[in-house]
């Protein structure tokens, strides 16, 4: 079993709807979960950041992070086609440990 | 601010020639990596310095050497490169006075090896 599984199948999904990303984890010492955003030909960028369980909002953004089902979501509501990116989930076990990375998820918003 | 600058953007290679992947940040970062990334593989660790003066392998290091030159630069490099090694390499760096743990990307060098 790998230590982050996320399903890198891509997602079209028509503007104005809500986008709904996750991954589940095997390795209960993570604490610290990202998301990235990577448009194409580009670096990946942090877009939300939580530390162990909860939810976080930010704008049309939310994450959410169960640690007792080792599963993490990212919502995007309201979705824009400027949203059409790839989507990779990460986390560790401290602030200065490796980042384990999912496979990424290709979103693409249709106007 | 340029963060994390990755030189060159593309590259051809012929099979077996070398070549060096360089870069640099300037946010006074502690730890920098090596990333390739490949389609359906998601990213992948080649090496990665914990600071200046220290080097470790990643998941993938088999046919890569890396160089800490100072804290701004690392440095990567294919001796005999290999139609395998085709890919977008990523530069990142962390660390540094408000460390989060946040990655910070480069924006990639595409290398094909022919």
């Amino acid at each position: 079993q790998k230590e982050v599984e996320q399903d890198p199948g891509p997602l079209s999904v028509p503007e104005g709807a809500i986008v709904s990303l996750n991954c589940t984890y095997s390795n209960s010492a993570f604490q610290y979960f990202m998301w990235y955003r990577q448009y194409s030909r580009k670096g990946p960028e942090l877009l939300m950041y939580t530390y162990s369980s909860g939810n976080k909002e930010d704008g049309r953004f939310t994450a959410q992070v169960d640690k007792s089902s080792k599963y993490i979501s990212l919502f995007i509501r309201d979705s824009q086609p400027s949203d059409s990116a790839t989507y990779l989930c990460a986390m560790s076990e401290g602030g200065n440990n490796r980042l384990a990375f999912g496979k990424g998820n290709q979103v693409v918003v249709i106007p | 601010n340029a963060g994390v600058t990755q030189t060159p953007k593309f590259q051809v290679l012929k099979t077996g020639q070398s070549m060096t992947l360089q870069c640099a940040q300037d946010m006074n970062h502690n730890s920098m990596y090596w990333y390739r990334q490949d389609p359906g593989m998601g990213l992948r660790l080649i090496y990665y310095s914990a600071s200046e003066g220290t080097t470790d392998k990643g998941e993938v290091p088999n046919g890569y050497n890396v160089s800490r030159l100072n804290k701004r630069e690392f440095s990567l490099r294919l001796e005999s490169a290999a139609p395998s090694q085709t890919s977008v390499y990523f530069c990142a760096s962390r660390g540094g006075y408000s460390n989060t743990g946040e990655l910070f990307f480069g924006e990639g060098s595409r290398l094909t090896v022919l």
